[in-house]
């Protein structure tokens, strides 16, 4: 166990609906950072959250927003879904805002728009 | 340019022999280069990393090799086991935004050892 907490770990949905991703980071880290990851691209870079506020902004489509609680949970919404976003999401969490010192990924999200 | 270029896709090596897999960059920028490792329904975990003023960093069995003139790293993998077998990614970070690092991943090799 990573000690980062991604719920649900599966999601099966259809086209044009709007699901949540939820993720719990390591106890005592600040950021966290939202990544998907497809067979074709990768592991792309979505948005970065440090202590409630947004970081940075990467590949995140319009459709896609993301949030981080006073409690330090983050989760992204996706939303009007599409076949292309079906995906691994993952989230990943780091004392501060460098990922100097690594960063701690969690299991996932496989999201699967039918 | 924030790519991170990994060869090769995927890998076969036999038991007790040795993995490598190599990846190169172009941003100068890039300050700190990990090598993270995945199984199947987990995620990444970091493996090993450097940083460009080290030229060599060993941890067991696992190696990076850095090459800041050629802007190239790889990972060495000795005395491979059939438990490595998992997807390899090397990555690279540099300073973007408000204070934000983030990581430009390869696109991954998928280790297979056989016994």
């Amino acid at each position: 166990d990573s000690g980062v907490t991604q719920t649900p770990k599966h999601l099966i949905t259809a086209t044009g609906q709007r699901v949540t991703l939820r993720c719990s980071p390591r106890s005592g880290d600040l950021s966290v950072y939202w990544y998907q990851q497809s067979l074709d691209q990768g592991l792309q870079f979505l948005i970065h959250y440090y202590n409630g506020e947004e970081r940075a902004k990467g590949n995140i489509l319009e459709r896609f927003s993301a949030q981080q609680f006073p409690d330090l949970h983050s989760e992204l919404n996706l939303s009007s879904l599409e076949l292309g976003d079906s995906a691994l999401y993952f989230c990943a969490s780091s004392a501060g805002q460098s990922t100097n010192y690594g960063y701690t990924f969690g299991s996932g999200t496989r999201l699967t728009v039918v | 340019q924030q790519q991170v270029k990994q060869s090769p896709q995927s890998l076969i090596v036999q038991k007790g022999g040795i993995s490598i897999i190599n990846c190169a960059y172009e941003n100068t920028a890039f300050d700190y280069f990990p090598w993270y490792q995945q199984f199947p329904g987990k995620g990444p975990a970091l493996l090993i990393a450097i940083r460009p003023d080290v030229s060599e960093k060993k941890e067991g069995r696992f190696t990076i090799s850095f090459n800041k003139s050629a802007k190239q790293f790889s990972l060495h993998i000795m005395d491979s086991q059939p438990g490595d077998s998992a997807t390899y990614f090397c990555a690279a970070s540099t300073l973007s935004g408000a204070g934000s690092y983030q990581l430009t991943f390869g696109k991954g090799t998928k280790l297979s050892v056989i016994p």
